[in-house]
């Protein structure tokens, strides 16, 4: 199957500062890739939709000047987190748009803010 | 937003025995895909199910999909350890690509 990675699999940073989050489609291109928040013992609640050239388009509720991204690339996506603060800690899972319109999601970046 | 449902939200069974678990939406919806969830890691796609399948198998995974009920089932058989995780239904609204995940259903599978 498809493979998305991210880097890092974990960050620990203090508060105030930003983190940049990978996740690149490692064997194919991507469109659309997905940003996604988890919480403890919670769902998946999608952060925003990422777009290859072109704006990334943010669900409701989502400040989109705190979760920067930027779809450089047909493989390569970017999340960073703005003047991180500790309820910013959360696990980031990304995916990927496959041909059929299925997702294949990275294996999460758990950020601890400080 | 999430429109999944559910249940049950935990499920623990012996090693050998079968585990279902249902998942209700809300919306028309182009298709309905099962994933799984270890401790602390991504997602792993299970099985994708279109609107107008009713039914489809990938070796010990059977996941049924009613739409005039708008609920499917995910049933594994002949669990093993190994298949404890948290499974999640995601649905793809008509209209659109994005995944709405529901809460989840916990498996715990004792040796």
């Amino acid at each position: 199957g498809a493979v998305v990675s991210q880097h890092p699999s974990w960050v620990i940073c203090k508060s105030g500062t930003s983190v940049k989050i990978e996740c690149r489609s490692l064997d194919f291109q991507a469109t659309t890739m997905f940003w996604y928040r988890q919480f403890p013992k919670q769902s998946l609640m999608l952060m925003a939709t990422s777009n290859e050239g072109s704006k990334a388009t943010y669900e409701q509720g989502v400040e989109k000047d705190k979760f920067l991204i930027n779809h450089a690339s047909l493989t390569l996506s970017t999340l960073t987190v703005t003047s991180a603060h500790p309820e910013d800690s959360s696990f980031y899972i990304c995916s990927a748009r496959g041909g059929q319109n299925e997702q294949f999601f990275g294996p999460g970046t758990r950020l601890t803010v400080l | 937003s999430q429109q999944g449902e559910e249940d049950p939200q935990a499920l623990s069974i012996q090693e050998g025995e079968n585990a279902t678990m249902n998942c209700s939406y809300k919306t028309s919806i182009n298709n309905l895909q099962w994933y799984r969830q270890n401790s602390g890691r991504g997602l792993v796609h299970l099985i994708l199910i279109r609107s107008n399948e009713r039914e489809k198998h990938s070796g010990r995974l059977r996941v049924t999909l009613d739409t005039s009920k708008k609920s499917s089932s995910l049933l594994i058989t002949a669990s093993r350890a190994a298949d404890t995780a948290s499974y999640f239904c995601a649905t793809a609204p008509s209209n659109d690509y994005k995944l709405s995940f529901g809460a989840g259903t916990t498996v715990t599978v004792r040796a």
